[in-house]
């Protein structure tokens, strides 16, 4: 089945690049997706990278997919206080790519 | 602006009440979901629905129970509450299977606690 694991905190200076990072552990994975929930709203679609890519860029935001090691990674750069949320992996797999598989979330903290 | 539109954002009930929480969406998806989110557990499927009166149990399906009388709603219901039942509901639509990565859109929540 699938299993999507994250790191729970992370904090960083202003203006330094996040680096969150998320493993999965099914090899069909189709898409892999970021998402983004602000204090008390609900999820929001940051970016996603088909499973043939092992890059994709938008603006600040760099995705990174090592399929070898089945390792995601987002990198935020020049990072914002708006960027402190809480940043959640989450894949679809073959056969079942209406359904999403969500890691726990990283609580991403920017300090001044 | 597409949306997704949860009814209520702060709910509290009495342990036992039979408890209804709706979600429209505007934009002729077929797939809706109904997730809880918990501190620590990320997000847990509870059912979702592929179309009008068609439903799936999700991963935690114990407890709920939904209805899909029309495409644009979707309502999770909670038989009788109780108070493990305190959580964040998200509500989610999405295009069909193989139409494309859109991914999920999600309402707002609904932060729902059960004394």
């Amino acid at each position: 089945g699938e299993d999507v694991e994250q790191s729970l905190f992370l904090s960083v200076r202003e203006g330094d690049s996040s680096v969150i990072n998320c493993t999965y552990t099914d090899s069909s994975s189709t898409y892999l997706y970021w998402y983004k929930q602000e204090p008390g709203a609900g999820l929001q679609l940051l970016t996603y990278i088909f499973s043939n890519m092992d890059m994709k860029q938008d603006q600040r935001l760099t995705v990174l997919l090592n399929k070898k090691d089945k390792h995601l990674s987002l990198r935020i750069a020049d990072t914002q206080t708006g960027d402190s949320a809480i940043y959640f992996c989450a894949e679809t797999v073959r056969g079942n790519d209406y359904k999403l598989s969500f890691g726990a979330g990283t609580t991403v903290t920017v300090r001044a | 602006d597409v949306k997704v539109t949860q009814s209520s954002r702060y709910l509290v009930k009495r342990t036992g009440e039979k408890v209804f929480l709706e979600c429209v969406q505007d934009m002729d998806h077929e797939n809706m979901f109904w997730y809880r989110q918990d501190p620590g557990l990320g997000l847990r499927l509870i059912y979702f629905s592929y179309d009008v009166k068609m439903k799936e149990k999700g991963d935690i399906p114990e407890g709920y129970s939904v209805s899909r009388e029309k495409k644009e709603r979707f309502s999770l219901i909670l038989e009788s509450a109780s108070t493990n039942q305190t959580s964040m509901y998200l509500c989610a639509s999405s295009l069909p299977t193989g139409q494309g990565a859109g991914g999920y859109t999600f309402g707002s929540g609904t932060r729902l606690t059960v004394v």
